[in-house]
C-alpha cells in the first residue's frame, strides 16, 4: 500500500515571497503520478500541478513548481511570488499508473499568505 | 457542462437515520470515487467504481454502501448513521486513460 506524508500541518508566508511545501511518499511501484491539489475556503479541490514518475524534468505551472526526487521519494511544491489567493489547504497525492487507480492523499498543509 | 455535482450540499442527521448522497457527472467518465475528509487526515477513499455496474471498497468502507446503476451516477448510502460519519464527503470522476480526477463541491454531513 502507498502512503503519503505531509509533515507541515501549517505554514505561513508573506505576500510576494517564496514558500516550499514538503511531501514524502512510500511505494514499491515504479510508474506512478504525483499531484498537488489546492483546497481554498470554498472547499473546491483544484489540481495545481502533476508529475509523472518516469519524467526526470520537474513540472512547472506558472508560479508553481515541484522538486521531484524519485530515489528519495520526495515531492515538494514551491510557490513563487505568493499571492493572497494562494491561501488554502494543499494536499499532496499519489496515484499508480494502472487502470482504475485511485488517489492516496497526504494529511494536508494549511498555507496562509499574509499581506 | 456542469462537471461533477453532488446532492445535497448540507445535511444534518440523527443517529440511526439513513440517507443517500448523489453524485452525477456529465463527462462520460468511467471511474468514480467517494472520499471523506476529516480534519488532519486528508481525503480517504470510501468506495470507488471502475465502470457502470461495478463497485469496490476503498480505505474506509465500513458503514457505507454504494451503487452505480448508471454510468453518470454514483450513489453513497448510509444505512444507519453514526456520529463518526460526521464529515465532508467528496465525489470525483476520471476518464479512461486520463490522470486528473475532477471533484464535486462536497457535502457537509453532521450526525448528532
Amino acid at each position: 500500500a502507498q502512503t503519503v506524508t505531509q509533515s507541515q500541518p501549517e505554514m505561513s508566508v508573506q505576500e510576494a515571497e517564496t514558500v516550499t511545501l514538503s511531501c514524502t511518499y512510500d511505494t514499491s511501484e515504479s510508474n506512478y503520478y504525483l499531484f498537488w491539489y489546492k483546497q481554498p475556503p470554498s472547499r473546491q479541490m483544484i489540481l495545481v500541478i502533476r508529475q509523472e514518475a518516469y519524467k526526470q524534468q520537474n513540472a512547472t505551472e506558472n508560479r508553481f513548481s515541484v522538486n521531484f526526487q524519485k530515489a528519495a521519494k520526495s515531492f515538494s511544491l514551491k510557490i513563487s511570488d505568493s499571492q493572497l489567493g494562494d491561501t488554502a489547504m494543499y494536499f499532496c497525492a499519489f496515484m499508480k499508473e494502472t487502470s482504475g487507480s485511485r488517489l492516496t492523499f497526504g494529511e494536508g498543509t494549511q498555507l496562509t499568505v499574509n499581506p | 457542462n456542469a462537471g461533477v455535482t453532488q446532492t445535497p450540499k448540507f445535511r444534518v442527521l440523527k443517529t440511526g437515520q439513513s440517507m443517500t448522497l448523489l453524485c452525477a457527472q456529465d463527462m462520460n467518465h468511467e471511474y468514480m470515487y467517494w472520499y471523506r475528509q476529516d480534519p488532519g487526515m486528508g481525503l480517504r477513499l470510501i468506495h470507488y467504481s471502475v465502470g457502470e455496474g461495478t463497485t469496490a471498497k476503498g480505505e474506509v468502507p465500513d458503514g457505507y454502501n454504494v451503487s452505480r446503476l448508471k454510468k453518470q451516477n454514483f450513489l453513497l448510502g448510509l444505512e444507519s448513521a453514526a456520529p463518526s460519519q460526521t464529515s465532508v464527503y467528496f465525489c470525483a470522476s476520471r476518464g479512461e486513460g486520463a490522470y486528473e480526477q475532477y471533484f464535486g463541491p462536497g457535502t457537509r454531513l453532521t450526525v448528532t
